[in-house]
């Protein structure tokens, strides 16, 4: 049973490059949710989406993108990549708020 | 925004004793909830607390929901070495479909 699965595991990225971070759940979840990760800051909400079509910012969504095109995939994408936006980042999905799913995460480093 | 603030920050402490750890928050919540993250994984729901008052058990684990809506505590009872790791506190609200994560509590158990 998969679960959530992120890819990649860890990427580098030069400032001012894209990239896509990609998230896949095989659950049937309708909720689907990025979180990034930096020391001492626990996780803070990037953008979520509650079902296919429809997708919402959470509390730090600059700088970053994200589609729903099917129930299954969240991908976010960074359209120009910044040092600060090295961090690690979750993908996680659930049936209702509460018990999310977390992925392995992605380790980005932005030079 | 929601903010949580989960304390300590971090705890070392001897293979045998308790453990308390706690969150607060400015704003009401609806669900209080407690993850744990290993090294290089995402974070598993360990509790979740649908009630103001409820206090709930999951094996030496024991959390509370605060009357007040606006707290929680973790108690890890008889701490084994496999607890080392990062607890986190959340908080949502069903009404703004997001989840907002407290810093983390590093936890290291001595053998």
């Amino acid at each position: 049973n998969a679960g959530v699965t992120q890819t990649p595991k860890f990427q580098v990225l030069k400032t001012g490059q894209s990239m896509t971070l990609q998230c896949a759940q095989d659950m049937n979840h309708e909720y689907m949710s990025w979180y990034r990760q930096d020391p001492g800051m626990g996780l803070r909400l990037i953008h979520y989406s509650v079902g296919a079509g429809i997708t919402d910012q959470g509390e730090v969504p600059n700088g970053y993108n994200v589609s729903r095109s099917t129930t299954e995939d969240f991908p976010l994408r960074l359209l120009s990549a910044a040092p600060s936006q090295t961090s690690v980042y979750f993908c996680a999905s659930s049936q209702t708020l509460g018990t999310l799913h977390f992925g392995n995460g992605t380790r980005l480093t932005v030079t | 925004g929601q903010q949580l603030n989960q304390s300590p920050q971090s705890m070392f402490i001897q293979e045998g004793e308790d453990v308390s750890m706690n969150c607060t928050s400015s704003s009401i919540f609806n669900t209080w909830l407690w993850y744990k993250q290993d090294p290089g994984e995402g974070p598993v729901l360990l509790i979740a607390l649908y009630k103001a008052g409820e206090l709930t058990s999951n094996g030496r684990l024991t959390a509370q929901f605060g009357i007040t809506r606006k707290d929680s505590f973790l108690n890890i009872s008889a701490s084994i070495p496999s607890d080392v790791g990062i607890y986190f506190c959340a908080g949502s609200n069903v009404n703004n479909n997001d989840m907002r994560f407290g810093a983390g509590t590093r936890l290291t158990v001595k053998p």
